[in-house]
C-alpha cells in the first residue's frame, strides 16, 4: 500500500514565522502535490512537482514555496505565515506519466495548521 | 472554465436509500473524472473514476453516470450504509505538460442515518 506521511497532524504558529510542512512518500512516485482544504472551497492546488528539483505553481501559490531535494520528500514553506493561511494542508503523490496516464493521487492524512 | 461545480453541499439519506451527488464542468479538455471519498481525520482516497468515452461505470454499490453533451457527471450510491458517511469530492483532470492536475469540486458531506 502507498503511504504518504505528513510530519505533523496539528501545528500552531505565529504570524510572520517561517513554517515548514514536510511530506514523505514510500512508493517511488515521480509526482507530488500540496493542497489546502477549506470548508466550502474543496481542495485547491498550491504547488506540485513532477521530478526532483522541479516544481510548478498550482492555482493558489501566493505566499508559499516548495522544495524537492529528494524524490520521496516534498516540503511546503510558508515564507511569512499569515492568519489567512490557517487551513488543512494535504500532501499527495502519484506515479508519473511514463507508467500510464491519470494515475490516482494518494493523500496523506493532512496537517491542520493554525496561525495566531 | 477550470471550475468543477458540485452539489449538494450536504446530503442526508436513510439507510438503504440512494445517495446522488452531481458535478458539472465547462472545460471540454477534461478527460478523466475521479471521485474521492474522505473520512473524518483522513486524507481523500480514490473511490471510482470514469473517462468520457463511456457513459456509466459501476463498482459494487457505487456508479458514475457521465453525460458528455451536458458536461455533467454524477455519483450514485445504492443501498447507502452508515459506513458511507463521509465527504465526497468530484474532480476533473487535464493532462498537459509533465503530469495531470486535478481540479476538485467543493465537496458533499453525506450522512447516512441508520
Amino acid at each position: 500500500d502507498v503511504k504518504v506521511t505528513q510530519s505533523s497532524r496539528y501545528l500552531v504558529k505565529r504570524t510572520g514565522e517561517k513554517v515548514f510542512l514536510e511530506c514523505v512518500q514510500d512508493m517511488d512516485h515521480e509526482n507530488m502535490f500540496w493542497y489546502r482544504q477549506d470548508p466550502g472551497l474543496g481542495l485547491r492546488l498550491i504547488y506540485f512537482s513532477y521530478d526532483v528539483k522541479m516544481k510548478e505553481k498550482g492555482d493558489i501559490p501566493e505566499g508559499y514555496s516548495v522544495s524537492r531535494e529528494k524524490k520521496e520528500r516534498f516540503s511546503l514553506i510558508l515564507e511569512s505565515a499569515s492568519t489567512n493561511q490557517t487551513s488543512m494542508y494535504l500532501c499527495a503523490s502519484s506515479a508519473g506519466r511514463r507508467k500510464m496516464r491519470n494515475q490516482p493521487q494518494h493523500f496523506g492524512d493532512g496537517t491542520r495548521l493554525s496561525i495566531l | 472554465q477550470q471550475q468543477v461545480k458540485q452539489s449538494p453541499q450536504s446530503l442526508i439519506v436513510q439507510k438503504g436509500g440512494i445517495s446522488i451527488i452531481n458535478c458539472a464542468y465547462e472545460n471540454t479538455a477534461f478527460d478523466y473524472f475521479p471521485w474521492y471519498q474522505q473520512f473524518p481525520g483522513k486524507g481523500p482516497a480514490l473511490l471510482i473514476a470514469i473517462r468520457p468515452d463511456v457513459s456509466e461505470k459501476k463498482e459494487g454499490r457505487f456508479t458514475i453516470s457521465f453525460n458528455k453533451s451536458a458536461k455533467q457527471f454524477s455519483l450514485h450510491i445504492m443501498d447507502s450504509q452508515p459506513g458511507d458517511s463521509a465527504t465526497y469530492f468530484c474532480a476533473a483532470s487535464t493532462y498537459g505538460g509533465a503530469t495531470n492536475k486535478l481540479i476538485f469540486g467543493t465537496g458533499t458531506l453525506l450522512a447516512v442515518q441508520p
